[in-house]
């Protein structure tokens, strides 16, 4: 069975730093994109970032480049999401999805984790 | 960025009702379209990829169709599980983007 478990997420305050984590099971990690995606409370989901199965290509929403970074360790079968000079307008549940090869699209999601960023 | 419009954004219906929701993407996407369902404290799930392919283990009585520019999905006979919130998305080009949802809730 597919399971994607996050943690990481919390209180912070505006301009500081939060990882999130992904820990997956139940498949091959090594051979999938995964993603990160965000939801505001009572809004729609919002693609934040993607990274290569093999971890050598990431891409990132324009709201978050140059202060998200998207990684992954293979050998842990984790994905992961270092969040810098976060904003008010970061506050969100995000939740890490594996993006499915014969769907394309995302297929499996974690249950979500929320990030609070408020002084 | 690919902008996606659903409607109505909100809907009653009573179970056994056939219902209707539509998503109109800004431009074409070919049938680069998902269907996600999403309850109160839960992940979107996936229901419709392709425009029109059932996920795995999907009830029949969901259905997906269009391509281009506008896009379905009906509940050929609603019931109690599907009280949700349901949401497009177009995988045709980065960033990826969702619609708004339609809340479907109980007549």
């Amino acid at each position: 069975e597919v399971q994607l478990v996050e943690s990481g997420g919390g209180i912070v305050q505006p301009g500081g730093s939060l990882r999130l984590s992904c820990s997956a099971s139940g498949f091959t990690f090594n051979n999938y994109w995964m993603h990160w995606v965000r939801q505001a409370p009572g809004k729609g989901p919002v693609w934040v970032s993607r990274i290569k199965s093999d971890g050598t290509i990431a891409n990132y929403a324009d709201s978050v480049k140059g202060r998200f970074t998207v990684s992954r360790d293979n050998a842990k079968n984790t994905l992961y999401l270092e969040m810098n000079s976060l904003r008010v307008d970061d506050t969100a549940v995000y939740y890490c999805a594996r993006w499915g090869s014969v769907a394309g699209t995302f297929d499996y999601w974690g249950q979500g984790n929320l990030v609070t960023v408020s002084s | 960025d690919i902008q996606m419009i659903q409607s109505p954004s909100s809907l009653s219906a009573s179970v056994g009702d056939r219902v209707t929701i539509t998503c109109r993407a800004s431009q074409s996407i070919s049938n680069y379209l998902s269907w996600f369902q999403q309850k109160p404290g839960q992940a979107p799930n996936l229901l419709i990829y392709d425009a029109s392919t059932l996920q795995r283990g999907v009830p029949s009585r969901f259905s997906g169709s269009g391509s281009g520019t506008d896009f379905t999905l009906t509940i050929s006979s609603l019931q109690p599980e599907d009280f949700a919130t349901y949401y497009c998305q177009q995988s045709y080009s980065f960033p990826l983007t969702f619609g708004p949802g339609t809340k479907v809730d109980i007549k």
